[in-house]
């Protein structure tokens, strides 16, 4: 079964640092998303991605963050200078356009450490 | 503005009980809800949806969920549940234009053997 490939799986960074997730869709997915989850708490959306621009984010995503899809496949997260707040787990995820393509496909995600 | 809403932050079973989650729901027009869960150290992995249709939706390990418009819930169900199904159950819903989930807080269910 296809699945989003997420890396690293973990980083564990000093505070100021930048650091940048990678993510791979599944191939034939156009709609791709980030989302966090500080740990035990509520999954919350991050961003969405479609046709090389950004077409929702919250207010979370502030100018700290950035996304990108470099070259077709990768989908990544940035955040340039990362905050203790920061801490958590980031999930991809991504779905195909069509009647069928209302479930979203998350990653395994990537826990990030910012010390 | 779409939202979901989990009430319990934990539900207990022992195995071999039926085993429900509860979520209610507060959109503008038809909703698109799903179940997911998260085993631990693991991502989210998708369970149901309910699009439109039946109202009791059948999913994956044995689920079902059974959309509710009047009460505006849509409540995860187990026959029998298993130790295994202990993990935490998120319910959300999708915005029509953005394909964006919007996740309640999330129920952790435990079963005891």
């Amino acid at each position: 079964e296809p699945e989003v490939t997420q890396t690293p799986s973990h980083q564990v960074t000093q505070m100021g640092q930048e650091v940048i997730l990678r993510c791979v869709p599944i191939s034939n997915h156009l709609y791709f998303y980030w989302y966090r989850q500080i740990l035990g708490q509520k999954v919350e959306f991050l961003v969405s991605f479609y046709n090389n621009e950004i077409s929702e984010k919250s207010e979370i995503f502030d100018d700290q963050f950035s996304v990108e899809r470099p070259d077709g496949s990768n989908f990544t997260l940035k955040i340039r200078s990362t905050k203790l707040e920061d801490s958590a787990m980031y999930f991809c995820a991504s779905r195909a356009q069509g009647s069928g393509a209302n479930v979203l496909t998350f990653g395994a995600g990537s826990r990030l450490t910012v010390l | 503005a779409q939202s979901v809403a989990q009430p319990e932050d934990q539900v207990n079973v022992a195995e071999g009980n039926p085993l429900t989650v509860k979520c209610t729901y507060s959109v503008s027009g038809n909703p698109y809800l799903f179940w997911y869960v998260q085993y631990p150290n693991r991502g989210l992995q998708f369970l149901l949806k309910y699009i439109t249709g039946d109202n009791l939706v059948k999913g994956s390990y044995g689920f079902e969920a059974e959309f509710n418009k009047s009460q505006t819930s849509f409540h995860l169900k187990k026959p029998s549940a298993l130790v295994s199904d202990s993990a935490l159950y998120f319910c959300a819903v999708r915005s029509l234009l953005t394909g964006k989930l919007s996740f309640g807080a999330g129920t952790t269910v435990t079963v005891r053997a």
